[in-house]
């Protein structure tokens, strides 16, 4: 079982270009979760899907958009980059049951935005 | 404001025991999580504390004070293989996780 995957592993990326960062699970799972990781901070929220077809903002939205056409995919997209995006991106899901929501991870994507 | 508070860095002897401590506060509380992350790598889950007290899980345990805002997550029989970060999370009101930012354990021969 693949479980989570992340693509690409690391990008190099022109500030000002788009990309989206592609996270497919294969867990069946209701929810799904886009972070960013950067050093000496805890894992910041980007956006959330509870389920197939909503979306919804978490901490650090500004900057990022994503979409929950299915069940398994949940892309990330940057419209026009900006250095400070620079970061580690790591894609969860978790079953949706609220009350023992563990969260797996995928690998994650290091993009540094120049 | 929400906030969790853990040491950034820890080190301890290969085959001992390490207690890492976090404090947290957050707008309501739905359980407190646990994660170790290898350097380069993804998260993944140790534990999981929703009532007082402790958990046990092999060589690891958390415990948990929701009075206190305080959980610990405990490694006995260090190997050099827990050599990693080790993440605390507590999940709010809306379900959502706030992180820590991770205590670093540095294990010694």
């Amino acid at each position: 079982t693949a479980g989570i995957t992340q693509a690409p592993t690391s990008q190099i990326l022109a500030a000002g270009r788009s990309m989206t960062l592609r996270c497919t699970q294969d867990m069946r799972h209701n929810a799904m979760y886009w972070y960013r990781q950067d050093l000496g901070l805890g894992l910041r929220l980007i956006h959330y899907s509870n389920t197939a077809g909503t979306t919804g903002k978490g901490e650090v939205p500004d900057g990022y958009s994503v979409s929950r056409a299915n069940t398994d995919d949940f892309p990330l997209t940057l419209a026009s980059a900006v250095p400070s995006q620079t970061s580690v991106y790591f894609c969860a899901s978790s079953d949706g049951d609220l009350s023992t929501d563990t969260q797996y991870f995928g690998p994650g994507t290091r993009l540094t935005v120049l | 404001g929400q906030n969790i508070d853990q040491p950034t860095e820890m080190t301890a002897t290969e085959g001992a025991i390490v207690q890492i401590n976090c404090t947290y506060q957050t707008s309501g509380f739905n359980g407190l999580f646990w994660y170790q992350q290898h350097a380069g790598e993804a998260p993944t889950f140790l534990s999981y504390n929703v009532l007082d007290g402790l958990e046990e899980k092999g060589r690891f345990s958390s415990f948990l004070s929701r009075s206190k805002g305080y959980s610990y997550l405990l490694l006995k029989e260090l190997q050099m293989k827990d050599s990693a970060s080790y993440l605390c999370a507590s999940m709010d009101s809306n379900y959502q996780l706030i992180w820590g930012a991770g205590t670093k354990l540095i294990i010694k021969p």
